[in-house]
């Protein structure tokens, strides 16, 4: 079946420690994008990617980073310079043209102590 | 810049009510408009959508009308189901663009 993996669905880390957030897919999908959730604050927007080798910051980019090395894989990156890092994080894609119909893997839950 | 408000919740319901989420935008030219539904412990799902005025949206028995006079794209569906309690979000994307711009959530809660 098609579809977007995370992994893994939570994860716990020491303040102070970079940690990095998986998110693959295999619907052949051009571009990526990585969400952060908070309660009652809707998602916003990290990161995203519409092409191999190339991304762009969303609306809350500091403190995290990104690659896109395989048109499969966007892997998120959670680093010390995050002040609130315990979240839940998301990651989407599309279809390059249709970009504004992004499909959502089953997000992971974050937790900085 | 563009912005989704969504009425607060949590909405609790019983099983057959009518339910309607309220959403309204802000944004210049004529945007798409999505709901998008998620379960708990589980990501977005796209839920139904609206390119232009007028339109209307409907899947599994919810609809929503893009009103483009008072900048609103209501959910509604008339007889909800336990298995409706979700989180629903109501978002944007300008025709353009690759972002889409999502209002809080509402919490949906329903109960046998």
């Amino acid at each position: 079946d098609g579809g977007i993996t995370q992994s893994p669905k939570y994860l716990f880390r020491k303040e102070g420690q970079n940690v990095t957030l998986s998110c693959e897919q295999n619907l052949n999908h051009d571009a990526m994008y990585w969400y952060r959730q908070d309660p009652g604050q809707g998602l916003r927007l990290i990161y995203y990617s519409q092409i191999v080798n190339d991304f762009q910051k969303g609306d809350i980019a500091e403190g995290y980073s990104v690659s896109r090395e395989k048109k499969e894989s966007f892997p998120l990156t959670v680093t010390s310079a995050q002040k609130n890092p315990t979240a839940f994080y998301l990651c989407a894609s599309s279809i390059g043209d249709r970009a504004h119909e992004q499909y959502f893997g089953p997000g992971t839950r974050l937790t900085v102590t | 810049g563009d912005s989704v408000t969504q009425m607060e919740g949590p909405v609790t319901l019983s099983e057959e009510a009518f339910l309607t989420i309220n959403c309204t935008y802000t944004a210049t030219g004529y945007p798409s408009l999505f709901w998008y539904v998620q379960y708990p412990g589980e990501g977005l799902q796209l839920l139904l959508k609206a390119t232009k005025a007028d339109d209307k949206g409907s899947n599994k028995g919810f609809e929503a009308t893009y009103r483009k006079e008072t900048t609103s794209f209501h959910l509604e569906k008339g007889s909800v189901q336990v298995s409706d309690s979700a989180v629903y979000f109501c978002a944007l994307s300008r025709a353009a663009g690759n972002k889409l711009t999502f209002g809080g959530g509402t919490r949906v809660l329903v109960k046998p």
